[in-house]
């Protein structure tokens, strides 16, 4: 089965600095990856996600991650953040054929104005 | 976009009671559904797959006469804690694919279920 890691659970920093939010997998097989974003008081919604083509991949708000198959990584990156992307952020993984997501611990995002 | 609507959003019952949960895809169809349970400051833990038409598929360590699944229609999975005591408080959530086009797994908003 796989499974996912996230470092750095809390994760401060101010307005227009840069984000990055590791994500590791371990699995042997083909995956799709995803970046999920849930803002306080609200459900999970797909940042974005990659199934095949381009590694880099680019999503909503500003957001893009880097699938690095020979690292199992799926990095989240976004250059200039801002107030209103303080959410929890998980990456999630499954393999292909198999819709059982596994999720990550998930960073605790805060961005002071 | 998909919308999936969980009810209710919140429950405080005594324990030893049974308690409901709806998990509902408003604008496509799901032959499979999810239910997690989040912990807080934790990650989404998959409980276990709902299949349209059949039987659950349980995850290791879930019990299935506690969290009883049912998924009678397309659009529809319910989640029973039955006899529910304090340790079985926390946040559910269920999310669905759409069974026509391949993509991620859309979430509900969850419920927060408290046993006293």
């Amino acid at each position: 089965a796989q499974s996912v890691s996230q470092h750095n659970h809390h994760v401060i920093l101010s307005e227009a600095a840069s984000l990055e939010l590791g994500c590791n997998y371990s699995y042997g097989g083909t995956v799709n990856l995803f970046w999920y974003v849930q803002y306080p008081g609200q459900h999970l919604q797909l940042l974005l996600k990659y199934f095949s083509g381009d590694p880099l991949v680019k999503g909503i708000k500003g957001f893009e991650a880097e699938f690095i198959k020979s690292k199992f990584s799926f990095n989240l990156r976004k250059p200039s953040v801002q107030w209103s992307d303080t959410a929890e952020y998980f990456c999630a993984v499954n393999a292909v054929g198999n819709n059982r997501l596994a999720f990550g611990k998930g960073n605790q995002v805060v961005v002071i104005p | 976009g998909a919308v999936v609507s969980q009810h209710p959003s919140w429950v405080i019952c005594k324990s030893g009671t049974s308690v409901k949960i709806e998990c509902r895809s408003l604008d496509f169809q799901a032959t499979t559904m999810f239910w997690y349970r989040q912990f807080p400051k934790q990650s989404l833990m998959l409980m276990a797959t709902s299949n349209e038409g059949s039987k659950a598929t349980y995850e290791q360590g879930v019990e299935k006469d506690k969290f009883l699944i049912n998924h009678a229609s397309l659009t529809l999975s319910t989640l029973t804690v039955t006899s529910a005591h304090p340790e079985d408080s926390s946040f559910y959530i269920c999310s669905a694919n759409d069974r026509l086009v391949e993509g991620p797994q859309h979430f509900g908003d969850g419920t927060r279920l408290s046993i006293l």
